[in-house]
């Protein structure tokens, strides 16, 4: 499957400390994306890294990618309790259709 | 700029019923895409209108169909829903064009309850 799977499945952390998750995929990609869903709601765009990049960054949220692993994490650094919710990465090869891993699910607490 | 609304937010039927769920894209993008998210599959994509042509295709059996409007409006059907079919309907819309790398936006979703 060519499906993203997300690392770890749970994740339960102090406000302030930094939050890294994980992706990793079986096969050649145009592009990874990561999304955020807040509990019940539809997913938010994070950040979208080509197959040519290895580091992104957007505030507080650090990507990084490495295609000879076919892997990649985010980092959330100075997590805050909205940072609550699970997160998705979606990987884009060859079609337009993104195929989106189970997801981790980050509890922060103040 | 609105995002992406779907209609209605909640749902619930029977088995052996149909439902048609409604999704309108941000203003100018042509392209809507359909999910199913449940907690033991995931995000399950379903299918990608485009232009009002059906360009991608999940694994769904045919009970899930779809179509697109001319305003870019697109609409998903279920007939013969199963207990199964519980599940939140997501709608994510992009810009135009055929950049493989377009941004999806997702709407709320519709959550469907089948009883």
């Amino acid at each position: 499957s060519q499906q993203g799977e997300e690392d770890p499945q749970a994740l339960s952390i102090q406000e302030g400390e930094n939050a890294t998750m994980n992706c990793s995929y079986k096969t050649s990609i145009n592009n990874l994306q990561w999304y955020r869903q807040n509990s019940g709601r539809g997913l938010v765009h994070l950040i979208l890294i080509r197959s040519n990049e290895r580091e992104k960054h957007s505030g507080r949220l650090r990507v990084t990618l490495d295609t000879s692993k076919k892997s990649s994490s985010l980092l959330i650094t100075a997590s805050r309790a909205a940072d609550t919710a699970s997160y998705f990465c979606a990987i884009r090869r060859g079609s337009y259709i993104p195929t989106f891993g189970r997801g981790t699910s980050l509890i922060v607490h103040p | 700029k609105a995002g992406v609304t779907q209609t209605p937010r909640y749902l619930i039927k029977t088995r052996g019923q149909q439902v048609t769920l409604s999704c309108s894209p941000i203003s100018g993008h042509r392209s809507v895409s359909w999910y199913q998210q449940t907690p033991g599959q995931g995000l399950q994509f379903l299918f990608e209108y485009f232009s009002e042509t059906q360009r991608n295709k999940g694994n769904f059996p045919g009970r899930f169909s779809g179509r697109q409007f001319s305003n870019s409006r697109s609409e998903m059907n279920v007939s013969t829903l199963e207990l199964g079919d519980s599940a939140l309907y997501l709608c994510a819309s992009s810009s135009p064009g055929a950049d493989k790398n377009n941004e999806q936006f997702f709407g709320p979703g519709t959550r469907l309850t089948v009883l």
